[in-house]
């Protein structure tokens, strides 16, 4: 079965520190990984995806994350964060022969001045 | 803006009574999604049309059902409502059915059971 974990519920940040918000991942097969971005009262929004090849993908607001199929992780990084960056981050997996779209239960990432 | 069209944005209502929400995906995409989000479940996938047929089910309730137009846009349709079906629900669209493609979401429908 297809699931996705983000183990924390919040991530708190100092402005200009980097940030890490973690994704753990269980599919059969190769997956593909997503992470989106939800602001209070919108949709979810598409910050990049691992489909192939090289392990770390860049996305939309400089963000990139770092898929490691050993550990089974899809980790969500920034290296400088904005007071802005702060929302709600789901991570996502879909596997090859599955329609289903699994999102993980979201971390809120608060970005302090 | 995603493209992707939901209403209405907030719709208030009373235990056992009957709802419609409608979405409107992306001009040319084929493939519509719905999920609950909730506070307690975090953000569930209800289940998938593609060009008018059912593709994919996740966790949808009995009282629940869902259908995609020739026109491509989707109604979900809540019966029975509960208290515990208040929740945010989203619709998303892509253009087609790949694994690969990312999802588009519309700004939710706000329901409260009251």
């Amino acid at each position: 079965a297809q699931s996705v974990a983000q183990p924390e519920d919040q991530v708190n940040v100092a402005e200009g520190n980097p940030l890490t918000v973690k994704c753990t991942y269980s599919v059969s097969g190769n997956p593909y990984l997503f992470w989106y971005v939800q602001y209070p009262n919108r949709g979810l929004q598409f910050l990049l995806k691992y489909i192939t090849g090289d392990n770390l993908v860049k996305g939309s607001y400089g963000f990139e994350a770092e898929f490691n199929k050993s550990q089974t992780s899809f980790h969500l990084k920034k290296p400088s964060a904005l007071v802005s960056d702060s929302a709600l981050y789901f991570c996502a997996v879909r596997g090859h022969n599955f329609n289903k779209f699994y999102f993980g239960s979201g971390t809120k990432l608060n970005v302090k001045p | 803006d995603s493209g992707v069209t939901q209403t209405p944005k907030h719709l208030i209502t009373a235990t056992g009574q009957r709802v419609t929400l409608r979405c409107s995906p992306r001009s040319g995409d084929l493939s519509v999604y719905w999920y609950q989000q909730s506070l307690d479940q975090g953000l569930q996938f209800l289940i998938q049309y593609y060009n008018g047929e059912e593709r994919a089910k996740g966790n949808i309730l009995e009282r629940f059902s869902a259908q995609q137009f020739p026109d491509l846009h989707s109604e979900l349709n809540l019966s029975s409502l509960e208290l515990g079906d208040s929740a945010l629900y989203f619709c998303a669209s892509s253009a087609r059915d790949r694994g690969d493609e990312k999802l588009f979401f519309g700004s939710g429908t706000q329901l409260s059971v009251l």
